[in-house]
């Protein structure tokens, strides 16, 4: 089976740099996504990493490692509007993606 | 604009009132998938459409079917809604290859409740 672990809240303040952690078993690796999901929106795709090493996109960077099963989404200069669910999935052979539970990212001024 | 849409966004049925979702698209992806969201979880393949290979889930209920007529529509038909199938229903799509084949867009989703 498939399953990934990743912290349920997290708090931070505006400006600062916040760092969400997913650690994943699979029975077939492919990729790691990152999604952020508003409050009541659709999931919009952050990032994708499928070899080691860090992916940077703008203020939002996702670091992948293999041999530990484990990523990360790293947020800089944290903004209001970042404050919303993020989402690591793994990506399954058929390019299907499976979620994990999601961490709440709060961000206070 | 490319994009996914979805109707209606809200959609209210009574217990045991079949119910039927759409989605279209415009970016001509081959792969188009339906997630059930609940509040405060994680969006839960139904199933997948890989161009017409309908892909179910192994834990998706038989009360949940889909139907996709051609490349650009998809539907979720829920035969007997029961209170436990109000959620958030989410459409994706995908390419199954070329660039940016890992990336889903979804659409907005439909809100459905079940009186």
């Amino acid at each position: 089976g498939q399953s990934l672990e990743q912290p349920s809240e997290v708090t931070a303040v505006e400006g600062a740099i916040v760092q969400i952690n997913c650690t994943y078993q699979t029975s077939g690796f492919y990729g790691l996504s990152w999604y952020q999901q508003h409050d009541g929106g659709a999931p919009t795709f952050l990032s994708y990493n499928a070899l080691d090493g860090l992916e940077e996109t703008g203020r939002f960077s996702s670091f992948l490692s293999r041999s530990d099963s484990y990523g990360y989404l790293l947020l800089q200069e944290l903004q209001m509007k970042d404050s919303a669910s993020y989402f690591c999935a793994v990506r399954g052979s058929q390019g299907n993606l499976i979620f994990g539970k999601g961490t709440k990212l709060s961000v206070k001024p | 604009d490319a994009m996914v849409i979805q109707n209606p966004r809200y959609q209210v049925t009574q217990f045991g009132k079949p119910v039927t979702l759409s989605c279209s698209q415009t970016l001509n992806h081959n792969v188009m998938y339906w997630y059930q969201q609940k509040s405060s979880q994680a969006p839960k393949l139904l199933f997948h459409y890989y161009d017409k290979d309908f892909n179910n889930e192994a834990d998706t209920p038989d009360n949940f079917q889909s139907r996709r007529p051609n490349t650009s529509f998809c539907f979720l038909d829920i035969r007997s809604p029961g209170l436990g199938d109000a959620a958030m229903y989410l459409c994706a799509t995908s390419r199954s290859t070329g660039p940016n084949q890992e990336t889903q867009y979804f659409g907005p989703g439909t809100r459905l409740l079940v009186l």
